[in-house]
């Protein structure tokens, strides 16, 4: 079974930088290209990056394009967000999603990063 | 503003059908794959549609989707209460080179 748990969330202020994390179990990890979407408070899904199995396929959602990093370790069967000079429009529950090649076949449960002087 | 269509919210009584339209363009919905989410309240959201019309297993049968030229629907019968979430289409935005989804509908069921 599919399990993803994301972890690195936290209250951080304007301008500051988090990273967060996706442990990922249960099936091939290199296999699979993965997705961060997130959720604002009361907002809708918005998705935020895709990286390929081998690493060699990255794309970024304009709105976090220059600020944020995908990346992966497949020998660790995690996948990461680098997020830089956050905003308070950041604010959100970030998840992260396995790829079904063109749908988003599993989601961890979340984590919050919440962007507060 | 989402760069897909969704109606915020459709409402029905408990055993009859309900659909929810997505509406985008040629540049996602008109040629790409849409796949549909259930998010229920608290929780991550859940495939329910992908590659415009199958179920992934473990999802019935009285989920039916759809997609026409630039407009995609997922179709619910037999409503139940616990249907009630808020939906969400997605579909890949070869303009964009990116995901976009639908703003989202809240289905109530009355």
């Amino acid at each position: 079974e599919v399990h993803l748990v994301e972890s690195g969330g936290g209250l951080v202020q304007p301008g500051g930088s988090l990273r967060l994390s996706c442990a990922a179990s249960g099936f091939t990890f290199s296999s699979y290209s993965m997705n961060w979407v997130r959720q604002a408070p009361g907002k809708g899904l918005e998705w935020l990056s895709y990286i390929s199995g081998g690493r060699s396929t990255i794309y970024y959602a304009d709105s976090v394009k220059g600020r944020f990093t995908i990346s992966r370790d497949n020998a660790k069967g995690s996948l990461y967000l680098q997020m830089n000079n956050l905003s308070a429009e950041d604010t959100a529950l970030y998840y992260c999603a396995t790829d079904g090649g063109s749908y988003f076949s599993s989601w961890g449960q979340g984590t919050q990063v919440t962007v507060s002087s | 503003q989402s760069v897909l269509t969704q109606p915020p919210s459709v409402s029905a009584a408990p055993g009859q059908k309900v659909t929810i339209s997505c509406s985008g363009s040629s540049s996602n919905i008109g040629n790409n794959y849409v796949s549909w989410y259930q998010q229920l309240p608290g929780t991550a959201p859940k495939v329910l549609i992908y590659e415009n019309n199958k179920r992934p297993s473990g999802i019935p049968d009285r989920l039916s989707g759809s997609k026409s030229g630039t407009s995609a629907t997922l179709g619910i019968t037999g409503l139940q209460t616990g249907d009630e979430a808020d939906y969400y289409c997605a579909t890949w935005d070869s303009s964009l080179s990116g995901v976009v989804f639908g703003g989202g509908t809240k289905l109530t069921v009355l």
